[in-house]
């Protein structure tokens, strides 16, 4: 897996926008960007996942560099309950069993970024 | 509700006892996974297994064993071989198949096991 670079903290004024940036500039063609968060001792939840285009959907947009080498989670209005930790993940290419070979969907987790909403 | 359940939430042992972590899911899901996570640090994958009595290990599967007789469940014991068992524990399971390549995670709310 590719890895990725976040910054260990952040924070955002509830109501604006809060940008979280990663770096993954050893990303292959065929890996994709996720996104999860954690909330204190709960399990991660999945955010958002993307390859090369930008993608949207009910909880947060995803801004891919043409060069792949980069991306943006954007949470459009955060609110408290948006404090969380944020991964941001390249995942490899993930072959079913029956295709032959050895890959799996494995997730390679770093230490994200701790997202503060403040009021 | 479709989901994972893991349980206990809390778990307490003493060294020198083995102790298995329950994780079931009713998504009906092929693959499920096991990862630790300590403080401040991100998750590490220890076993998957993608079908059904099969199972391989992730990174840091020393002093772990598992075993894949359901579909639904994924118990990961604790040995006592594990030099640092005191852990978060979080199971998660993924669709498998040609369509969904890249299908995400999803998570139990963890089995935090606190061994002293």
């Amino acid at each position: 897996d590719a890895k990725t670079t976040q910054p260990p903290s952040m924070d955002c004024a509830e109501g604006r926008a809060a940008n979280l940036p990663c770096n993954h500039s050893t990303i292959s063609g065929n890996e994709y960007v996720y996104w999860y968060r954690q909330i204190h001792s709960q399990g991660p939840q999945y955010i958002i996942h993307g390859l090369k285009n930008n993608e949207t959907n009910e909880m947060a947009s995803l801004i891919i560099t043409e060069d792949r080498k980069s991306s943006t989670l954007i949470l459009p209005h955060a609110t408290l309950r948006d404090t969380a930790v944020y991964y941001c993940i390249v995942r490899l290419l993930f072959k079913p069993a029956n295709a032959g070979g050895t890959s799996y969907g494995k997730l390679t987790f770093g230490q994200g970024t701790i997202l503060t909403v403040h009021p | 509700d479709g989901g994972i359940t893991q349980s206990p939430k809390y778990l307490f042992r003493k060294e020198g006892q083995n102790v298995t972590l329950s994780c079931e899911q009713n998504l009906n899901h092929d693959a499920m996974y096991w990862y630790r996570q300590d403080p401040g640090q991100g998750l590490r994958l220890i076993y998957y297994s993608q079908i059904v009595n099969d199972f391989q290990k992730g990174d840091i599967a020393e002093g772990y064993s598992v075993s894949r007789e359901k579909k639904e469940s994924f118990p990961l014991t604790v040995t006592s071989a594990q030099k640092n068992p005191t852990a978060f524990y979080l199971c998660a399971s993924s669709i498998l198949g040609e369509s969904s390549y890249n299908s995400p995670l999803h998570f139990g709310n963890g089995t935090r096991l606190t061994v002293t």
